[in-house]
């Protein structure tokens, strides 16, 4: 069982801050990281996979890095709007686990008007 | 395109009953895999499939029993429900190794 970390566990930001957050993993054998959005009474939803040390994604306001060197990847949320309250989870791949994903407990980010 | 679909959304079972999660998908993916989500704890893996015919265990297989006769379906099955079998169960399936996973909706499971 491999440990990946999430921090802070949870986080309460006004409309309009700009936030992030952390995941920690096994620093070798590394294969893959994602991160993935679970808002409450639905379920969990691709955001990013990241493969590459030094990698930077984005899709809209969210973006994440990537130090797989550290074992350390960053979630980031530019202007925090209310739809963004949700769970963010990273799970962490190794090169022999086949497709299985080791998931962190997330952080919940609560965004108020 | 339904993507996964996962039957019962909510389920009571009593302890010592047996039942059945259907998950379905229409992706035509050969990885699936059962995960439960406990609270304070990451999504664990219960079982998983490579392709029809093919299964493994996870990380808590206890209790719990899979087949896999078609691509598309993945049922789970509670062979005698204790209540520490009480979870969020998911179905996520996925196209390769450098791809998300789609999760379904998940089948909340209550063991009384």
């Amino acid at each position: 069982i491999l440990n990946v970390e999430q921090s802070p566990q949870s986080l309460h930001v006004q409309e309009g801050d700009s936030t992030n957050f952390t995941c920690s993993f096994p620093s070798s054998n590394f294969y893959a990281l994602h991160w993935y959005r679970w808002e409450t009474a639905k379920s969990p939803e691709a955001l990013f996979v990241m493969t590459l040390n030094g990698d930077e994604k984005k899709k809209g306001r969210i973006s994440a890095t990537l130090n797989t060197k550290e074992g350390y990847s960053y979630l980031y949320i530019k202007g925090s709007q209310p739809e963004d309250s949700a769970t963010y989870l990273c799970a962490f791949k190794g090169p022999n686990s086949g497709y299985a994903l080791n998931f962190g407990k997330g952080t919940s980010l609560l965004v108020t008007p | 395109n339904a993507g996964v679909t996962q039957t019962p959304k909510f389920q009571v079972l009593k302890t010592g009953q047996s039942m059945t999660l259907q998950c379905a998908q229409d992706m035509n993916h050969e990885y699936m895999s059962w995960y439960r989500q406990d609270p304070g704890m990451g999504l664990r893996l219960i079982h998983y499939s490579v392709g029809a015919g093919i299964t493994d265990q996870g990380e808590v297989p206890n209790g719990y029993n899979v087949s896999r006769s078609t691509t598309e379906d993945f049922p789970l099955r509670l062979l005698s429900a204790a209540p520490s079998q009480t979870s969020v169960y998911f179905c996520a399936t996925v196209g390769g190794r450098d791809y998300g996973y789609t999760f379904g909706s998940g089948t909340r499971l209550t063991v009384v």
